[in-house]
């Protein structure tokens, strides 16, 4: 079967560090995708994981583990902007995206 | 590069009426896929085009749905006899040929009453 389970909410606070995590069974897999979703918004995509370890872009960053079936989103230096829902998402073997239901994350200032 | 577009943005109808969305991938994409997301739930994969030809369904996609992408440029996706649970935002997105992450639209958001 296919499993994508990651925590419905998070909080934080302005300037911090987060780290969302993310477990997946899929039938097959062709990488690894994480979206931002704004509320009312279309999914905007963040990054892409196919080999094991970390890839950085800027503030945000994600790891891999094909083993494990594991990823993270980590966000560094907290803008109250980036309170969105966060969306780990699995390509099977046939390129389609498995999404979770996300993650809603809150930042206070 | 104007990204993914997709027509209308808010649809209302009546239960029993037919509906159909419009997507514009982004230019030379070749790969196009529609997903449906209900509220606090992640998107669901419906279907998916590598240029003109339909390569997967899903199970959720009845046959009171249909989609197209006849040039293998801009999709539709019809919903005949629509039911108030085919009410959720409907997303349209692209893939390059050479790449695999998918470019969202914008969605069309459908209320069945």
């Amino acid at each position: 079967g296919q499993n994508i389970d990651q925590p419905t909410e998070m909080t934080a606070t302005e300037g911090a560090i987060v780290q969302i995590n993310c477990t997946y069974q899929t039938s097959g897999f062709n990488g690894l995708f994480w979206y931002q979703q704004h509320a009312g918004e279309a999914p905007t995509f963040l990054s892409y994981n196919v080999l094991d370890g970390l890839e950085e872009k800027g503030r945000f960053s994600s790891f891999l583990s094909r083993s494990k079936g594991y990823s993270y989103l980590l966000l560094k230096e907290l803008q109250m902007k980036d309170s969105a829902s966060y969306l780990c998402a699995p390509s099977d073997n046939t390129d389609k995206l498995i999404f979770g239901t996300g993650t809603r994350l809150q930042v206070f200032p | 590069d104007t990204g993914v577009s997709q027509n209308p943005r808010h649809k209302i109808t009546k239960r029993g009426q037919n509906v159909t969305f419009r997507c514009d991938p982004i230019s030379e994409h070749n790969r196009l896929y529609w997903y449906r997301q209900t509220l606090g739930q992640g998107p669901e994969f419906l279907t998916y085009f590598q240029n003109e030809a339909q390569l997967e369904k899903s199970r959720l996609l009845s046959d009171r749905f249909s989609a197209e992408r006849p040039k293998g440029s801009f999709s539709t996706l019809e919903i005949q006899r629509t039911e108030q649970g085919d009410s959720a935002m409907y997303l349209c997105a692209s893939s390059p040929r050479t790449g695999y992450e998918q470019y969202f639209g914008p969605g069309t958001r459908l209320t069945v009453t």
